[in-house]
C-alpha cells in the first residue's frame, strides 16, 4: 500500500484562497481516483470533491480540485474562504492492486 | 434524499461482538457498493471495509481482517458489519457510507472506484473492561 501525506493544518484570512495537497508515497496519483471529504466539528464528514475534480450537487464552486503528475499529488482549492469552511479535510483515494482504501491523514483548516 | 442511519453500536468488553447495521433509503441500495469507515476519537479517518452490489466482492483492511465480516441485504436496503473478538483499539465512530457507483470487478480486475458520496451519521463502539 501507499501513503497520502497531507500537511496537518493550514490557515488563511476570510475571502481569501487556500491550497491544501494530498501526495501519494509510491504509484502514480493519476492511476486511481482521489477524493475530498470534509468534516467540520462534530459532524459527519461529507463529499465535496469526487472522482479527482468532480463536485456534488449543493457543494459550491468556491472549491475546485486538481491532479499534478509532477508532483504525484492532488490539490483541493478553497476560494473566497469564509469562516463555515472550517474543517478538517481528508484525502481518499484506492489502491487498484486490491482494492483497498486509503485517506489521507486529515488537514485542519483554520480561517481566521 | 438520500440517507444512511448507523445502529447497533455500544460498549463491549475487550474479545465480544458486536453486529452494526445500516439503514439506506432515497436511493437504488442495490446498484451501489457501500463501505464502512471507523474514526477514533480525536483522530482521522479509518476505512474498515467495502463490498459489492451482490456480495461476491468483499475487502478488508488489514487491521480488521480476520475479525470482522461486512454483509448486505439488498431486500432490506440495509448494509452490516459482524464484528468479534473486538479490542481496544477498535473503539471508534463507525460510518456507513455510498459510493459514487458499484465495484465491478471481472476477470480479475476492477474497474475504477470513484469515491464515496453519501456518509451516515455514525454509530459508537467502545471497546473496554
Amino acid at each position: 500500500n501507499f501513503l497520502l501525506a497531507q500537511p496537518h493544518s493550514v490557515s488563511e484570512s476570510p475571502g481569501k484562497t487556500i491550497t491544501i495537497s494530498c501526495t501519494r508515497s509510491s504509484g502514480s496519483i493519476a492511476s486511481n481516483y482521489v477524493q475530498w471529504y470534509q468534516q467540520r466539528p462534530g459532524s459527519s464528514p461529507t463529499t465535496v470533491i469526487y472522482q479527482d475534480n468532480q463536485r456534488p450537487s449543493g457543494v459550491p464552486d468556491r472549491f475546485s480540485a486538481s491532479i499534478d503528475s509532477s508532483s504525484n499529488s492532488a490539490s483541493l482549492t478553497i476560494s473566497g474562504l469564509k469562516t463555515e469552511d472550517e474543517a478538517d479535510y481528508y484525502c481518499q483515494s484506492y489502491d487498484s492492486n486490491n482494492q483497498k482504501v486509503l485517506f489521507g491523514g486529515g488537514t485542519k483548516l483554520t480561517v481566521l | 434524499e438520500m440517507h444512511l442511519v448507523e445502529s447497533g453500536g455500544g460498549l463491549v468488553q475487550p474479545g465480544g461482538s458486536l453486529r452494526l447495521s445500516c439503514a439506506a433509503s432515497g436511493f437504488s441500495f442495490e446498484d451501489y457498493a457501500m463501505n464502512w469507515v471507523r474514526q477514533a476519537p480525536g483522530k482521522g479517518l479509518e476505512w474498515v471495509s467495502s463490498i459489492n452490489w451482490n456480495s461476491d466482492v468483499t475487502v478488508y483492511a488489514d487491521s480488521v481482517k480476520g475479525r470482522v465480516t461486512i454483509s448486505r441485504d439488498n431486500a432490506k436496503n440495509s448494509l452490516y458489519l459482524q464484528m468479534s473478538s473486538l479490542r481496544t483499539e477498535d473503539t471508534a465512530l463507525y460510518y456507513c457510507t455510498k459510493e459514487v457507483s458499484d465495484l465491478y470487478c471481472s476477470d480479475g480486475s476492477c474497474q475504477p472506484r470513484k469515491g464515496f458520496d453519501v456518509w451516515g451519521q455514525g454509530t459508537m463502539v467502545t471497546v473496554s473492561s
